[in-house]
């Protein structure tokens, strides 16, 4: 059965901290990203990762910065969080290669900033 | 530029009836459409998906539709049980960003008794 965990269901921060996002997948995937879900707005793509120490900044990557050291994790960093950054956040991966395929998701982290 | 959107932010059905959920799209790279499902403090969970190749495609009591000259597609759950309340998110991928999903931003689906 695939996994996708994620380090926290719910995080409560205050503003101008640094916010360490884990995420981890045991599916051997190539592909990993980050999403924000905000009510009204979907999910936008924060920053994604084709391969470990690879990067891409996804929609709205301002705020955010990312670390892929091992295949299986990708970390979603706040340098400085704002309450702006308040949101449901989410992480997936996929296979690699020209096959469609689902990305699969992780729980979830709410997180709040204050 | 909002490149998927799902102009009805809620639906509400009797259980039994048919529900139908639709999505429009702009960019015509797309050529793969993916509908997720999404229970409140869970990540989303892949339902159906469907190729540019194809119009249709049946999974059970799901079906997605796809109509490439409007840009359009639709989720039809028949019949639909209370389970089913959640919110839905249409998805697309193009060309070359095989793995690059972008969103709609949900229909939230609520099936009563």
């Amino acid at each position: 059965d695939v996994k996708v965990t994620q380090s926290s269901r719910y995080l409560v921060k205050r503003t101008g901290e640094k916010v360490f996002l884990e995420c981890v997948q045991d599916m051997d995937h190539e592909n990993m990203f980050w999403y924000r879900q905000d009510p009204g707005l979907g999910l936008r793509l924060i920053y994604f990762s084709y391969d470990v120490k690879m990067k891409e900044k996804g929609d709205i990557p301002e705020g955010y910065s990312v670390s892929r050291e091992k295949k299986e994790r990708f970390s979603l960093i706040l340098e400085s969080a704002s309450t702006n950054q308040t949101s449901m956040y989410l992480c997936a991966s996929i296979t690699g290669g020209s096959g469609y395929n689902e990305q699969f998701f992780g729980p979830g982290t709410r997180l709040t900033v204050l | 530029d909002q490149q998927v959107k799902q102009n009805s932010p809620s639906l509400s059905v009797q259980e039994g009836r048919i529900s139908i959920l639709n999505c429009d799209y702009t960019n015509s790279m797309f050529d793969y459409f993916l509908w997720y499902k999404k229970y409140p403090a869970e990540g989303p969970t892949f339902l159906i998906s469907i190729s540019s190749i194809k119009d249709k495609n049946e999974d059970g009591r799901f079906t997605v539709f796809l109509n490439k000259s409007a840009k359009h597609l639709s989720l039809h759950i028949v019949p639909s049980q209370p389970g089913d309340s959640a919110v839905y998110f249409c998805a697309a991928s193009g060309t070359g960003t095989a793995s690059k999903l972008t969103f709609g931003t949900g229909t939230r689906l609520q099936v009563t008794l």
